[in-house]
């Protein structure tokens, strides 16, 4: 167990929908990831938030945005949903502000399926 | 500028040596290495930074060549407990951001 947790664990829904994505960080950890999993691109980082701050952006749709509240958990909203955003969606979390500080620790992630 | 990943797929036998390689097309700040288990989350394997320094907490060994942009991991001496894909993750902005840019993984399978 990580300490990172993620809900819901599965998600289905219908193409055009909306859904919310929720993480909480391991205790203490100011940065939140977030990363989509797909098995023809593996793993892609979409974005950091540090303490409450957007801290760096990746391949990140338009249709997607993420915020991190006052509390640390984070959310990532995904919009107008497509087949091709089926994945599963994980958050990971660390100490510092950047990679070289140290490990990340990833949650047990969400898997999505768009109908 | 996704990394490369080498080999895609490798079975071992118990006992048996393995290396596995990553290669980017771009210069690195650090190298990072999962290790990821069917159906369950990556775990942290190693950090190897500019300069030398290794940051990890299992006894594993691993390489990086900052001129070649390349780092390899060697797993010697493999359990049944190694089997999972190995992603590296590569650092190509330095700084305090968080990106890192895996590569698509190999899937490691140590049989008895």
């Amino acid at each position: 167990d990580s300490g990172v947790t993620q809900t819901p664990k599965h998600l289905i829904t219908a193409t055009g929908q909306r859904v919310t994505l929720r993480c909480s960080p391991r205790s203490g950890d100011l940065s939140v990831y977030w990363y989509q999993q797909s098995l023809d691109q593996g793993l892609q980082f979409l974005i950091q938030y540090y303490n409450g701050e957007e801290r760096a952006k990746g391949n990140i749709l338009e249709r997607f945005s993420a915020q991190q509240f006052p509390d640390l958990h984070s959310e990532l909203n995904l919009s107008s949903l497509e087949l091709g955003d089926s994945a599963l969606y994980f958050c990971a979390s660390s100490e510092g502000t950047g990679v070289v500080g140290g490990e990340q620790y990833f949650g047990p992630g969400t898997r999505l399926t768009v109908t | 500028q996704q990394p490369v990943q080498s080999p895609q797929a490798v079975i071992l036998r118990e006992g048996e040596d393995a290396v596995i390689n990553c290669s980017s097309s771009k210069a690195l700040y650090s190298v990072h290495w999962y290790r990821q288990k069917h159906g369950e989350a990556p775990v942290f394997l190693m950090i190897l930074l500019k300069g030398g320094e290794q940051k990890g907490h299992e006894k594993i060994s691993a390489s990086f060549n900052e001129k070649k942009q390349q780092s390899s991991l060697y797993l010697t001496a493999s359990q049944l407990s190694y089997s999972g894909t190995y992603f590296c993750g590569t650092d190509v902005y330095g700084g305090s951001q968080g990106n890192l840019i895996f590569g698509k993984g190999t899937k490691l399978s140590v049989k008895p």
